[in-house]
């Protein structure tokens, strides 16, 4: 069975600070994408990374595929109250249509 | 474009009428998703149709019906719905049915069963 394993499932920090929300497997997978979700709101996708290695940034974010396309980061600089949200990784093989889900984020940024 | 549209964005009903959830996407995509996701989890895949035809049901209820008119329509019918089943209802599309493909998500319906 895969597992995605997410961590910290909660994080609340002060405006400016610096966080890093990991996901963690023993499966390798074929592709690696992460959503911002608001409540309420279906997942927006932020990135994806399929390349063991691949670093990819979005503005104050940085997302990182491990060399063994087993894990990611998501590296956040300077958070800001717009960042505040629920973060989900969600890994996808050849083989499979099913993603298979971290179990998320809950990130708080305080002004 | 990478736009999902839902129609509603609110849904309230009763355990014995019957609605309709629709669900849109103009990217070309051949796989579409029909999601539930529960508060603080994250989505629950129900159905997976690839190329206008039902791939996958991950033993959902007969309750949730979902329905495929074209490439770029997906329906998900309601009938005699349980309290339980208030969710939030999310639809998905991707290039194919492949799991490396990426999803882009709908902004859901918000369904509550009285």
């Amino acid at each position: 069975t895969q597992l995605l394993e997410q961590s910290p499932q909660f994080l609340s920090i002060q405006e400016g600070e610096n966080l890093t929300v990991y996901c963690n497997s023993s499966s390798v997978f074929s592709s690696l994408q992460w959503y911002r979700q608001e409540p309420g709101e279906g997942p927006v996708l932020l990135v994806t990374v399929v390349t063991g290695g691949e670093v990819k940034k979005l503005k104050r974010l940085t997302f990182q595929f491990g060399d063994a396309r087993k894990d990611s980061s998501l590296h956040i600089t300077a958070a800001q109250p717009g960042d505040t949200g629920l973060y989900l990784c969600a890994g996808g093989t050849d083989s499979n249509y099913q993603l298979i889900w971290g179990a998320g984020t809950k990130l708080i940024i305080k002004p | 474009d990478t736009e999902v549209t839902q129609t509603p964005k609110h849904l309230v009903m009763g355990m014995t009428n019957k609605k309709s959830l629709k669900c849109e996407q103009h990217m070309g995509h051949r796989a579409m998703y029909w999601y539930k996701q529960k508060a603080k989890k994250p989505p629950e895949l129900m159905f997976v149709y690839s190329y206008e035809k039902l791939s996958i049901n991950e033993s959902v209820p007969s309750r949730f019906s979902p329905e495929c008119p074209n490439s770029s329509l997906l329906n998900l019918h309601l009938h005699a719905l349980q309290p339980e089943d208030s969710a939030l209802y999310l639809c998905a599309s991707s290039q194919d049915w492949q799991g490396r493909n990426e999803q882009f998500f709908g902004p859901g319906t918000r369904l509550t069963v009285l």
